[in-house]
């Protein structure tokens, strides 16, 4: 284990649904991440945080919505998504936001009907 | 346009062999490259990280070479074994970015 668990592993949703993904990390990190994976495709990096405040947007969909309580914890809202959604979404951290190693979550798998 | 450019099939090699994967990129001057590896359903791992004045980093039966002229970057495990079969990524930080552009993996099989 990394030290970062994912919650749910799996995920069936509809359309119109909305559903949270839920992150927490045990390793006193400072940044946190969400990256999607899609099949045949490399990570996309999605969100960053750093000490909480968000950092980076890579022109993701406001179907999707993040949200950083604090620094061991992080969320990734999801309301009417697309099939094309359909993924495995991972989290990571990593000590500060820089060019440390990264750690990652076992991520959860989404899919959208 | 910028690309990192992993060995899309898969590599099969026999158990004992040395397994070399391969990422090249094009259009970065990356600070640092760093290689994971990544099992089935699970997220990524991480392995070696080497710096851009660094020519070769090993740990175990694992070594990495960064050539920053070539734009690439090999990964060796020496010694394969069937446990070593999985999915390694290549990811790269741009020089000026604290963040990471991943390639989209090699699958290694290595037979018993």
């Amino acid at each position: 284990e990394t030290g970062v668990t994912q919650t749910p592993r799996h995920l069936v949703m509809g359309m119109t649904n909305k559903k949270s993904l839920k992150c927490e990390q045990h390793l006193g990190h400072n940044a946190m991440y969400w990256y999607k994976q899609s099949a045949k495709k490399p990570l996309e990096l999605m969100f960053v945080y750093s000490l909480e405040e968000r950092v980076e947007n890579n022109s993701v969909p406001s179907r999707f919505s993040p949200e950083c309580p604090n620094s061991s914890h992080l969320f990734l809202h999801l309301h009417t998504l697309q099939p094309e959604d359909s993924a495995l979404y991972l989290c990571a951290s990593s000590p500060v936001r820089g060019r440390e190693t990264q750690y990652f979550g076992p991520g959860t798998r989404l899919l959208v009907l | 346009s910028q690309k990192i450019e992993q060995n899309s099939e898969a590599l099969n090699i026999q158990e004992g062999k040395t397994a070399t994967l391969t990422c090249n990129y094009t259009n970065y001057s990356p600070a640092y490259l760093q290689w994971y590896r990544q099992d089935p359903g699970r997220g990524p791992v991480f392995l070696l990280l080497i710096r851009e004045n660094e020519k070769e980093k090993r740990k175990e039966r694992l070594k990495v070479t960064f050539d920053t002229t070539l734009k690439q970057s090999l990964f060796h495990i020496t010694a394969s074994q069937p446990a070593d079969s999985a999915t390694y990524l290549c990811a790269l930080s741009p020089g000026g970015t604290y963040k990471y552009i991943f390639g989209t993996g090699t699958r290694l099989k290595v037979l018993a």
